[in-house]
């Protein structure tokens, strides 16, 4: 079955840090990647995807992924964190046995920045 | 101005009562999906279509229902049937583009509240 597990529920992160959110992915095939962020209260929006190509995709927001295929993990970083940057994010897989857009939601990691 | 409005924002049912909330999109898009969010458990799939006239359950379609007779369109009713309603609603379109894996844009969400 195809799958998506982001490991940390909660990222606490100091404003101009470095910041990683996790994600690591159960696909049969190549995956079909992408990263969601939601405000409180607000729809998901979309900062970036992977398909083929660089392992190194970037997004929206100053936010970028990097593509593991050895570790199958597809982790969401951003070199200095900002306050506005606390949000919930989710990372997805498409889900292949679809012949729609059909993708996969994890869980979810609330990330924290303060001040 | 392109994108998908939802409506209403906050919704309030009363037990035993259906409800139908409202998902419209000027993007064009031919795949249209309907989503539950619960806290802690990220979203979850209701519907989808792919086509006007034409939709499929997703994994928690018991209790709801819904109709695509425009593209853009798209309205879910939940129904007396569905034991557990209150939550946060997403409503998602997508393109679909032959050979590309096209991310999903998201509506505001609407809040069901059931008394």
């Amino acid at each position: 079955a195809q799958s998506v597990a982001q490991p940390e529920d909660q990222v606490n992160v100091a404003e101009g840090n470095p910041l990683t959110v996790k994600c690591t992915y159960s696909v049969s095939g190549n995956p079909y990647l992408f990263w969601y962020v939601q405000y409180p209260n607000r729809g998901l929006q979309f900062l970036l995807k992977y398909i083929t190509g660089d392992n190194l995709v970037k997004g929206s927001y100053g936010f970028e992924a990097e593509f593991n295929k050895s570790q199958t993990s597809f982790h969401l970083k951003k070199p200095s964190a900002l306050v506005s940057d606390s949000a919930l994010y989710f990372c997805a897989v498409r889900d292949i046995y679809s012949s729609a857009s059909k993708i996969i939601f994890g869980s979810g990691t609330r990330l924290s920045i303060r001040p | 101005d392109g994108g998908i409005t939802q409506s209403p924002k906050y919704l309030f049912r009363k037990e035993g009562q259906n409800v139908t909330l409202s998902c419209e999109q000027n993007l064009n898009h031919d795949a249209m999906y309907w989503y539950r969010q619960d806290p802690g458990q990220g979203l979850r799939l209701i519907y989808y279509s792919q086509i006007v006239n034409d939709f499929q359950k997703g994994d928690i379609a018991e209790g709801y229902s819904v109709s695509r007779e425009k593209k853009e369109s798209f309205p879910l009713t939940v129904t007396s049937a569905q034991k557990n309603p209150t939550a946060f609603y997403l409503c998602a379109s997508s393109a679909l583009t032959s050979g590309a894996y096209n991310e999903q844009f998201f509506g505001p969400g609407t809040r069901l509240t059931v008394l």
